[in-house]
């Protein structure tokens, strides 16, 4: 089944303790990104990846950090979390560019 | 940047019901996409609908490009309807960066 798979689901962690969301998709797409969802201030794109070893910032990069080593693998890093990270976070796919983008599951991470 | 507003804010329907869900876009844009977001905060594939019409089921969609909307129409809803709809647009044409707009939240009743 063609999917984009995000882990863990749930996460609590406490401030400072470094942490990674790993994110995999299976349809060999070109395109993944990050987004993260907070209440009235809707979704919004953290980082995105155009191919393998292709990063650039998306509105809110900071204290994230990604990497492509491999096509199919897009991890979000969070070397000292903060509680303002506290968030819904979704891994995204596409094909190529402007095309349909398909989300995995969310994590939604709680930072104490 | 672009703006993308939706309305209605807020919809509560009977069982049974249809509904037309509203996304305005303030730019040219190379994709839009609509999603419907559950209880349990999944986002799920609606449809890919840079222009035209598109139906599948009960819902169906059309993307007027020119004039810079796009209608979600949902027909007989039902309870597993209920939740967040989001209108999501590309208009870079460089980094792929959706922007979604505000949401509809829909509620579904007996």
């Amino acid at each position: 089944e063609a999917q984009v798979t995000q882990n863990p689901r749930y996460l609590i962690t406490v401030t400072g303790k470094k942490l990674t969301v790993t994110c995999s998709q299976n349809m060999n797409h070109e395109y993944m990104s990050w987004y993260r969802q907070d209440p009235g201030l809707g979704l919004r794109q953290i980082y995105y990846s155009m191919n393998v070893e292709v990063t650039d910032k998306g509105d809110v990069p900071e204290g994230y950090k990604v990497s492509r080593k491999e096509k199919r693998n897009f991890p979000l890093i969070l070397e000292s979390p903060s509680p303002n990270q506290t968030s819904l976070y979704f891994c995204a796919s596409s094909p190529f560019i402007n095309t349909e983008a398909f989300f995995g599951q969310g994590t939604r991470l709680t930072v104490v | 940047g672009i703006q993308v507003e939706q309305s209605p804010p807020d919809l509560i329907l009977q069982e049974g019901a249809n509904s037309t869900l509203r996304c305005n876009f303030s730019d040219s844009v190379n994709n839009l996409q609509w999603f419907h977001q559950n209880p349990w905060g999944q986002l799920i594939n609606l449809f890919y609908i840079p222009s035209g019409t598109k139906q599948n089921g009960r819902l169906s969609a059309t993307t007027v490009a020119t004039e810079r909307y796009s209608l979600l129409y949902i027909s007989s809803s039902q309870t597993t309807d209920s939740g967040v709809y989001f209108c999501a647009v590309d208009h870079t044409g460089t980094a792929s960066k959706l922007t979604f707009g505000t949401g509809t939240r829909l509620q579904v009743t007996l």
